[in-house]
């Protein structure tokens, strides 16, 4: 059984970039949700994709967009990146309230 | 908002120690999840807890549900090298899935 897996591993970006982070879920979830880590931080609730549409979202702002596709893999998308916004970006499948962690992608905004 | 207590920030214990550490809040859950991370890899669910009283195992690891399901505790026995790592409480409630984590209990083991 093929865990949660995350693409890219690390990325640079300079402040006011784009940047699509990818998320393959848990064979058998059909849901992902998506977490900003900051250093020394616990993680914080970005949004929630279940059977492609948005189920929940935290306090971020819409420049944070994501899809969920058929497959249940998604993506996280941040538009007009900010200094602020570097972090490790965490993505958890889920079929029940259980949620499963891939390995993050590290994003560096200069 | 929602936020969790966690504590204690960090523990620095001795090889063969047990270890407890516990998260509070001010809301109400419906479940609380115990998860450890490593440095620069995804956190790593170790117990799940669903029903108020609740207290499950798993190997060395006991965490508890408080009855008024605002508190959950991890306790670790007899603790080992390979337990050093940061220790995150998560509570979940409604339909959405979000879980809300604590600010983490860095456990570090000396040998």
């Amino acid at each position: 059984e093929t865990g949660v897996t995350q693409s890219p591993t690390h990325l640079i970006k300079t402040r006011g970039q784009q940047v699509t982070l990818r998320c393959s879920s848990q064979s058998g979830h059909n849901t992902v949700s998506w977490y900003q880590q900051a250093l020394g931080q616990g993680p914080q609730f970005i949004f929630q994709y279940y059977r492609e549409e948005e189920n929940g979202r935290g306090n971020f702002p819409p420049r944070f967009s994501g899809l969920q596709f058929p497959n249940y893999s998604s993506e996280l998308n941040v538009n007009a990146l900010e200094l602020d916004d570097s972090a490790l970006y965490l993505c958890a499948s889920s079929f029940r309230v259980e949620q499963f962690f891939g390995p993050g992608t590290r994003l560096t905004v200069l | 908002g929602q936020q969790l207590n966690q504590s204690p920030q960090s523990m620095f214990i001795q090889e063969g120690e047990d270890v407890s550490m516990n998260c509070t809040s001010s809301s109400i859950f419906n479940t609380w999840l115990w998860y450890k991370q490593d440095p620069g890899e995804g956190p790593v669910l170790l117990i799940a807890l669903y029903k108020a009283g609740e207290l499950t195992s798993n190997g060395r690891l006991t965490a508890q549900f408080g009855i008024t399901r605002k508190d959950s505790f991890l306790n670790i026995s007899a603790s080992i090298p390979s337990d050093v790592g940061i220790y995150f409480c998560a509570g979940g409630s409604g339909n959405t899935g979000k879980l809300i984590f604590g600010q983490g209990t860095t456990l570090q083991v000396k040998p």
